[in-house]
């Protein structure tokens, strides 16, 4: 069975420090892949996404996340945070036909202003 | 921007009672989910539903578990006799279809089984 990790529980950083939030997946073929934001006291929403293409996939609010297939990693990026970039990010893959993810346990990132 | 709506916020209930939650899909998305997150824990998959039916559902949703879509607006997950292990944070999520595969998911459910 798919399954995603993601390594670091909680990061903080200042403002203006660079990001990357490691992911890797364990599944070797053909994957489709996602970066979910939760802000504090709020819902689940879309980052990003990978499904083919140019490994160097771009998202809102300036964040980044680059595919490396021999890694098995989708590690998400932003060159600089600001303090509302605090928030809870969840990396998945997607589990089958039906559309149903399958998240990592998340990383809550807190940027100290 | 049309959202994912999920009633109630937070639910409290004693161990071995029914209890539904309830969710308003967007309303031309066609795929519906619910996921769960117990504390500390990763968000799951609990099941997938398309046309009317179970499209898909993983080991979690047993026999306890069902899912609705009465009305043809309201999706709800209904938990038959609760158990403490139950207590958890629910999720519901709509796509519309397509290749896109993007979720859109609603705020969540707190159920708290005491």
């Amino acid at each position: 069975a798919q399954s995603v990790s993601q390594h670091n529980h909680h990061v903080i950083l200042s403002e203006a420090a660079s990001l990357e939030l490691g992911c890797n997946y364990s599944y070797g073929g053909t994957v489709n892949l996602f970066w979910y934001v939760q802000y504090p006291g709020q819902h689940l929403q879309l980052l990003l996404k990978y499904f083919s293409g140019d490994p160097l996939v771009k998202g809102i609010k300036g964040f980044e996340a680059e595919f490396i297939k021999s890694k098995f990693s989708f590690n998400l990026r932003k060159p600089s945070v600001q303090w509302s970039d605090t928030a809870e990010y969840f990396c998945a893959v997607l589990g089958g036909s039906q559309g149903n993810l399958i998240f990592g346990k998340g990383t809550k990132l807190s940027v100290k202003p | 921007e049309p959202e994912v709506t999920q009633t109630p916020s937070h639910q409290v209930t004693q161990m071995g009672q029914e209890v539904i939650l309830r969710c308003v899909p967007i309303s031309n998305h066609l795929y519906f989910y619910w996921y769960r997150q117990i504390l500390g824990q990763k968000v799951e998959f609990l099941v997938s539903f398309y046309n009317n039916e179970i499209s898909e559902k993983s080991e979690i949703f047993d026999d306890q578990f069902s899912v609705e879509r009465p009305d043809g607006s309201n999706f709800t997950l209904k938990i038959r006799s609760t158990k403490l292990e139950d207590s958890a944070m629910y999720f519901c999520a709509s796509m519309n279809g397509g290749l896109s595969y993007e979720q859109y998911f609603g705020p969540g459910t707190r159920l708290t089984v005491t």
